[in-house]
């Protein structure tokens, strides 16, 4: 079975630091890799896609590591803002269905 | 990024009635659609995989005869709740994808059965 690990947290961070938490994935197959947002009571929204070169968007950036498979997301100078559960997604690509992780909780202090 | 838009985005229904959610791509043409379940402070659940013109996927353990989806454009899929019970109350969500790139929600549809 296709598995995404995520460590839940909650993350407890305080404002302005940085913070970094990574995804494992099974399939080694996985093709494309994706990062989303959800709020609470809210719809996942596209966060970043993954590339195997990495990729840098603003504070945020995402490694793909496919010998280790894994991929991870870093923030830096955190804003109350960024507090919400951050999904890792893998995908086999075609119509292959994405595969969601469980999500890791973060909460930014001030 | 794209557009998928989803309604109702709540609806209240009594029990042993049938709830239709509509899941609809604006902007581009969805090959492939998804839908999940989400209990309150629960992950995604994934309950089906549609592809325009043919049947659903579902996953184990949903009910194919009672979460019936209806895949019939590429920017149209529909999940209809039937003979609906308190149980079904959840926030089901949409995802709209075309060909291998990353999917789109729908802003989610909060049922609850009374």
């Amino acid at each position: 079975r296709k598995e995404v690990e995520q460590d839940p947290g909650p993350f407890n961070v305080p404002e302005g630091a940085t913070v970094a938490f990574n995804c494992t994935y099974s399939n080694s197959a996985s093709q494309s890799f994706f990062w989303y947002r959800q709020d609470c009571r809210k719809e996942p929204k596209l966060l970043m896609s993954v590339y195997s070169s990495g990729n840098e968007d603003g504070r945020f950036t995402a490694q793909l590591n496919r010998a280790s498979q894994y991929i991870s997301l870093l923030i830096r100078d955190s804003k109350l803002s960024d507090s919400a559960t951050y999904l890792c997604v893998a995908s086999g690509g075609g119509a292959d269905g994405l595969t969601f992780g469980k999500g890791t909780h973060l909460i930014i202090q001030p | 990024g794209a557009v998928v838009s989803q309604h109702p985005s709540w609806v209240i229904c009594k029990s042993g009635t049938s709830v239709k959610i509509e899941c609809r791509s604006l902007d581009f043409q969805a090959t492939t659609m998804f839908w999940y379940r989400q209990f309150p402070k629960q992950s995604l659940m994934l309950m089906a995989t549609s592809n325009e013109g043919s049947k659903a996927t579902y996953e184990q353990g949903v009910e194919k005869d009672k979460f019936l989806i209806n895949h019939a454009s590429l920017t149209l899929s529909t999940l209809t709740v039937t003979s609906a019970h308190p149980e079904d109350s959840s926030f089901y969500i949409c995802s709209a994808r075309m060909g291998g790139g990353e999917a789109f929600f729908g802003q989610g549809t909060r049922l609850t059965v009374v």
